[in-house]
């Protein structure tokens, strides 16, 4: 069965960067893309951005560019997800979500979250 | 980009009776080539991720039981959950994969009456 396992909890200061890991497993991991999406205490869900697995394209939304990154790593079936210079805001449980080309690209199944702290 | 707004932000609804959620999009997500439209629904409970409902407005994702329906077209979108169970209490959100960034409604929170 399809399984998305993201990194543990992170603690971080203000200005540091995160890396937050979603490896795949119960499917050819290079055949399908992913979004990344974060939701914020209490609040709702914010897209991020999307990696192509095959390729290593990216695109990423206005509000983070230049401050995120997407990689993928096909030797273990992992995408990785950088912030740098982390703001208190944000603070979020962040979401890997793999997308199924064979119905309009919709996030299908997502990973358990991660959630990163940031603060002095 | 592309706003959806939902209503209610949250409604309380008997156990056995219907719960309709509506969705509103600030363009059209109907992809014209396809005739699809490019949006989906999902239930998260707390502290567990989303979990894909609906997709192309009416298409029931796998395992999800038939008391869930989706409806709309174009800029107008409901979510019906016919028959309310206990384990249906959870945040409902809409979202337009038309194009990016994607986009979700505010959420609206099902309870029981």
């Amino acid at each position: 069965q399809v399984q998305l396992v993201q990194s543990g909890p992170e603690v971080k200061k203000p200005g540091a960067s995160v890396r937050v890991t979603c490896r795949g497993s119960g499917y050819t991991f290079s055949s399908y893309n992913f979004n990344w999406v974060r939701q914020a205490p209490g609040q709702g869900l914010e897209w991020m951005g999307w990696i192509n697995t095959y390729n290593g394209n990216t695109k990423y939304s206005q509000k983070l560019q230049g401050r995120v990154s997407m990689t993928t790593d096909l030797s273990t079936d992992t995408v990785y997800m950088d912030v740098r210079s982390l703001r208190s805001d944000d603070t979020a449980v962040y979401y890997c979500a793999r997308e199924n080309f064979e119905a309009g690209s919709v996030s299908d199944f997502w990973g358990q979250g991660t959630l990163v702290i940031v603060s002095s | 980009d592309i706003v959806m707004t939902q209503s209610p932000d949250s409604l309380a609804v008997s156990l056995g009776e219907t719960a309709t959620i509506n969705c509103k999009s600030s363009q059209s997500v109907l992809y014209s080539s396809s005739n699809n439209n490019y949006l989906a629904w999902y239930q998260q409970k707390p502290g567990q991720p989303p979990k894909l409902l609906i997709y192309w407005s009416s298409n029931r994702a796998s395992g999800v039981p038939d008391r869930f329906s989706g409806s709309g077209s174009e800029t107008d979108f409901t979510l019906t959950i016919s028959g309310l169970q206990a384990e249906d209490v959870a945040v409902y959100y809409c979202q337009q994969y038309y194009t990016t960034p994607e986009t979700f409604g505010q959420g609206t929170k099902v309870e029981i009456k």
